[in-house]
């Protein structure tokens, strides 16, 4: 068990719809990243926030967006959704954002777009 | 981000040691090497990281090359639950802003009795 919590583990739901994922980062952890997963591909990194400030960015969709909250916990909003976005969501945590600080992932978020 | 190169995939016999190599040429001084691996259905597990040395945790061994441009990961005795794709990743020391962790496409380990 890895420490880090992501709700819900399955969701399924239609085009056009928004969802909002969540997770729950390890104890004591200050950074939190998010990942997609699609089928046949590998991970690709959307968005890192380090004690709720935003830190980094990747190839994340103007559709989607984050936030970090005060008491650490962070979730991930997906609107006017897509059968393309259908995939795995992982969210991973660590204590710091340098080299020396690993990151411990969740057991993801299995997104299903109708 | 400095880029690795894995071998697409591996195989191993259940209980012999397994050596995941990994090469990173353009590795820089700051450079953390890490390794996560994923087991099907699974988010990514953290296994170890090192700098310049080599290594241990209760999971595996990290052999870091005198140069650093290559490392190998080390499993003493694979076991069945040990198959999974493994991830050799560079991460920086002083990261800023670009903190991610970008992961390529990894070996794909299969055990077998």
């Amino acid at each position: 068990d890895s420490g880090v919590t992501q709700t819900p583990k399955h969701l399924i739901t239609a085009t056009g719809q928004r969802v909002t994922l969540r997770c729950s980062p390890r104890s004591g952890d200050l950074s939190v990243y998010w990942y997609q997963q699609s089928l046949d591909q590998g991970l690709q990194f959307l968005i890192q926030y380090y004690n709720g400030e935003e830190r980094a960015k990747g190839n994340i969709l103007e559709r989607f967006s984050a936030q970090q909250f005060p008491d650490l916990h962070s979730e991930l909003n997906l609107s006017s959704l897509e059968l393309g976005d259908s995939a795995l969501y992982f969210c991973a945590s660590s204590e710091r954002i340098d080299g020396n600080s690993p990151l411990h992932f969740g057991n993801g978020t299995r997104l299903t777009v109708t | 981000d400095a880029k690795t190169t894995q071998p697409n995939s591996m195989e191993s016999n259940e209980e012999e040691p397994v050596h995941l190599p990994c090469n990173h040429s353009t590795i820089s001084g700051t450079d953390y090497i890490h390794w996560y691996r994923q087991l099907p259905s699974q988010g990514p597990e953290y296994v170890i990281h090192g700098l310049t040395s080599n290594v241990n945790n209760r999971m595996a061994s990290l052999a870091i090359a005198e140069d650093r441009k290559s490392s190998t990961l080390i499993l003493h005795r694979a076991t069945l639950r040990d198959a999974a794709v493994y991830y050799c990743i560079l991460r920086a020391l002083l990261t800023g802003t670009a903190s991610k962790l970008t992961f390529g496409t990894g070996t794909r380990l299969q055990v077998t009795l």
